[in-house]
C-alpha cells in the first residue's frame, strides 16, 4: 500500500528556513515524480514544483525560484522541500504528492500535509 | 500559464439531489494526438489532503463512487454528483496537466447541504 508520510508541524520566525520531508513507502520511490503543493489557511492549492527521484532533476514554479530547493535521498525513499527567507504569507500546509505517470499528471497519492507557521 | 476558473464558488444541495460544478480553462486541454483532455478533479474535506476523483476529465479514480462523474472537453468541464450524500460535503478542485509547468488548479467550489 502506497503511503507518503510527512514530517511534523513547524513554527518559524520571518527570514528563517524550513525543510519538510516526505517519506514514501509501498512502491519503488524512483519510479514516480514527487510534486509539492501548498495551501494557505482557507485558500486554494498552489503548485510549488517537482523532483524526479530517479535523477534528482527539479522544476520549480517561477514564484519560488531562488527560495525553494527540492532534494531526495533514495536510500531513505524520502523527498525534501526546503523554503528559505520565509515570510508570514508562507504560512500554509505543505503537501507532497505522487504523480501517477511522468513528470506531470494527476496526483494519485498525497502526504498528510505539514503545517508551517511563520510568525515572530 | 493556463488559468483555471470554477463556478459557482459554493453551492448547497439537498441530500439525494444533483450537484454540478463547472470548470473552465483559458486554453484547450484537449490533446489532439490522443483525443484526451488533461483535466482532473479532486475532493478535499477539512483537515485532509485532496483526494483524486477524476482524471482524463471523465475517468473515475480507484474506489471513487459511481455517483461522481466528469464530462466536458476543450475548455469547459463539469463534475456532477448525481445524488449528494452527507459525506460529499467538501471543496472540489479542478486541475490541468496539459501545459506544465506550472500545474494550475481552479480556486475550488465548496459543496454543502441545503
Amino acid at each position: 500500500q502506497v503511503h507518503l508520510v510527512q514530517s511534523g508541524a513547524e513554527v518559524k520566525e520571518p527570514g528563517a528556513s524550513v525543510k519538510v520531508s516526505c517519506k514514501a513507502s509501498g512502491y519503488t520511490f524512483t519510479d514516480y515524480y514527487i510534486h509539492w503543493v501548498r495551501q494557505a489557511p482557507g485558500q486554494g492549492l498552489e503548485w510549488m514544483g517537482w523532483i524526479n527521484p530517479n535523477s534528482g532533476a527539479t522544476n520549480y514554479a517561477q514564484k519560488f525560484q531562488g527560495r525553494v530547493t527540492m532534494t531526495r535521498d533514495t536510500s531513505m525513499s524520502t523527498a525534501y522541500m526546503e523554503l528559505n527567507s520565509m515570510r508570514s504569507d508562507d504560512t500554509a500546509v505543505y503537501y507532497c504528492a505522487r504523480v501517477e505517470a511522468g513528470s506531470s499528471g494527476w496526483y494519485d497519492y498525497w502526504g498528510q500535509g505539514t503545517l508551517v507557521t511563520v510568525s515572530s | 500559464d493556463i488559468v483555471m476558473t470554477q463556478s459557482p464558488d459554493s453551492l448547497a444541495v439537498s441530500l439525494g439531489e444533483r450537484a454540478t460544478i463547472n470548470c473552465k480553462s483559458s486554453q484547450s486541454l484537449l490533446y489532439s494526438s490522443n483525443n484526451k483532455n488533461y483535466l482532473t478533479w479532486y475532493q478535499q474535506k477539512p483537515g485532509q489532503p485532496p483526494r483524486l476523483l477524476i482524471y482524463w476529465a471523465s475517468t473515475r479514480g480507484s474506489g471513487v463512487p459511481e455517483r461522481f462523474s466528469g464530462s466536458g472537453s476543450g475548455t469547459d468541464f463539469t463534475l456532477t454528483i448525481s445524488s449528494l450524500q452527507a459525506e460529499d460535503v467538501a471543496v472540489y478542485y479542478c486541475q490541468q496537466y496539459y501545459s506544465t509547468p506550472p500545474v494550475t488548479f481552479g480556486p475550488g467550489t465548496k459543496v454543502g447541504i441545503k
